[in-house]
Parts: C-alpha cells; sequence; structure tokens
C-alpha cells in the first residue's frame, strides 16, 4: 500500500514556463516533506524540503506547498530550465527522525 | 567530504550466486539505509541502521537478503542465492539527525542484474 503517491509518471514543460509536480500522501502522522531529484545514473540529491507546521516553503526557483488537509503537497519550478530535466521523487517521514518513505517519481522533460 | 560510497557501480551475475553489496556512509552520519529502486515500485526501504544497530528490516524481501553493519563506516547487503527478479538499483544513505528532521544522503548506487 503506498503511503506517498505521485499519480503522474512523466510531465512536459516548456523552458521558462511554470512545472508543478503533485504528491499525495496518506499517512497522517508525516510531518516532515521533502523533493528529491535523480539524474540517470546518479542517486537522487535533496532539493527542498517543507515541515508540516508551514504551508509554503521558498528556495530560489523552487517552491513547496503542502496543504494538510487535503494531505497533498506540490512542488514548482519557475522559471523550467532544461537542466531541471530529471526524475523528481516526493518523500515523507514523521518525528524521530524516521525513514523516508518515497514515491514512484515523476519524470520531469523541459523543452528548450 | 567525499559523500556515500558504494561499490561495484555494477555487477551481472548468474542465477543462484552470492551477491554483496557494499556502502560507505557519510564520516559521523549514525543512520544508515538501504533501498532498492525497480520500475514497478519505485524507491522502496529494505533495512535501517541507527548508531550500527538494525531498527527494522520488515521491508526485506526474503530470507535471501541479509545485511550488516560492522562498524559506523561500513555496511554490506548479502542476496544469496540471487534470483532474477532481484534485478534492481540499490541505493544506500545515511543522515545525521542534527535536528529533528534531516534529509539523507543517498550513493550512487549499484545497478544489480541477475541473469
Amino acid at each position: 500500500d503506498q503511503q506517498v503517491k505521485q499519480n503522474s509518471p512523466s510531465l512536459s514543460v516548456q523552458e521558462g514556463r511554470i512545472s508543478i509536480l503533485n504528491c499525495d500522501y496518506t499517512n497522517s502522522m508525516f510531518d516532515y516533506f521533502l523533493w528529491y531529484k535523480k539524474y540517470p545514473a546518479e542517486g537522487p540529491t535533496f532539493l527542498i524540503s517543507i515541515s508540516s507546521i508551514k504551508d509554503k516553503n521558498e528556495d530560489g526557483r523552487f517552491t513547496v506547498f503542502l496543504n494538510k488537509s487535503a494531505k497533498h503537497l506540490s512542488l514548482h519550478i519557475v522559471p523550467s530550465q532544461p537542466g531541471d530535466s530529471a526524475v523528481y521523487f516526493c518523500a515523507a517521514s514523521y518525528s524521530g527522525n524516521t525513514p523516508l518513505v518515497f514515491g514512484k517519481g515523476t519524470r520531469l522533460s523541459v523543452i528548450a | 567530504d567525499a559523500g556515500v560510497i558504494q561499490s561495484p557501480r555494477h555487477e551481472v551475475t548468474e542465477m543462484g550466486q552470492e551477491v554483496t553489496l557494499r556502502c560507505k556512509p557519510i564520516s559521523g552520519h549514525n543512520s544508515l539505509f538501504w533501498y532498492r529502486q525497480t520500475m514497478m515500485r519505485g524507491l522502496e526501504l529494505l533495512i535501517y541502521f541507527n548508531n550500527n544497530v538494525p531498527i527494522d528490516d520488515s521491508g526485506m524481501p526474503e530470507d535471501r537478503f541479509s545485511a550488516k553493519m560492522p562498524n559506523a563506516s561500513f555496511s554490506t547487503l548479502k542476496i544469496q542465492p540471487s534470483e532474477p527478479r532481484d534485478s534492481a538499483v540499490y541505493f544506500c544513505a545515511s543522515s545525521f539527525p542534527k535536528t529533528l528532521n534531516t534529509e539523507a544522503f543517498f550513493g550512487q548506487g549499484t545497478r544489480l542484474t541477475v541473469v
């Protein structure tokens, strides 16, 4: 049973436009959420995170939004660049530094 | 720091053979995780250690899988005997909880192919 779901396996966006990647979770105990980025033949790398006490966290071109009532989070990339093309994983954990639970990933293609 | 180091990067083996994957976590990190990535299941946790002690191995698929962490700087994941359905990318990750929540740092993975 998937506790973290990324329902879009892939997404294509034009360079300069906004990319929006979505993630849903089922476990209400989760209170810390992360996005990882993965290039081919490399390990996932941490991108941005958000605690459940916030509803938004911004870092440069990347913003994560959290809607706790809907158990939904999203990653916005503005403006999208070709180098952003990668697989993006949503992950969640709960207090006590428990292991991260990952979604299956969304492959983002940014077209020049 | 060199980051999390995994070896080998690629492994091709015949069904029935023993396979050992190795991981060196980031120095000072006290949590270590083994994940497996497949198309069907995405990134799934196999086992994790805190301070070299296995905490949760409920993700280990079968008794054919075993993991050890003899010291803070080394861990192994062993599959014996290996089967074609074990073919996947295996990632090791480590973390150090400076605060209550922290991210995990991943190695580059070992791509295992069992023929």
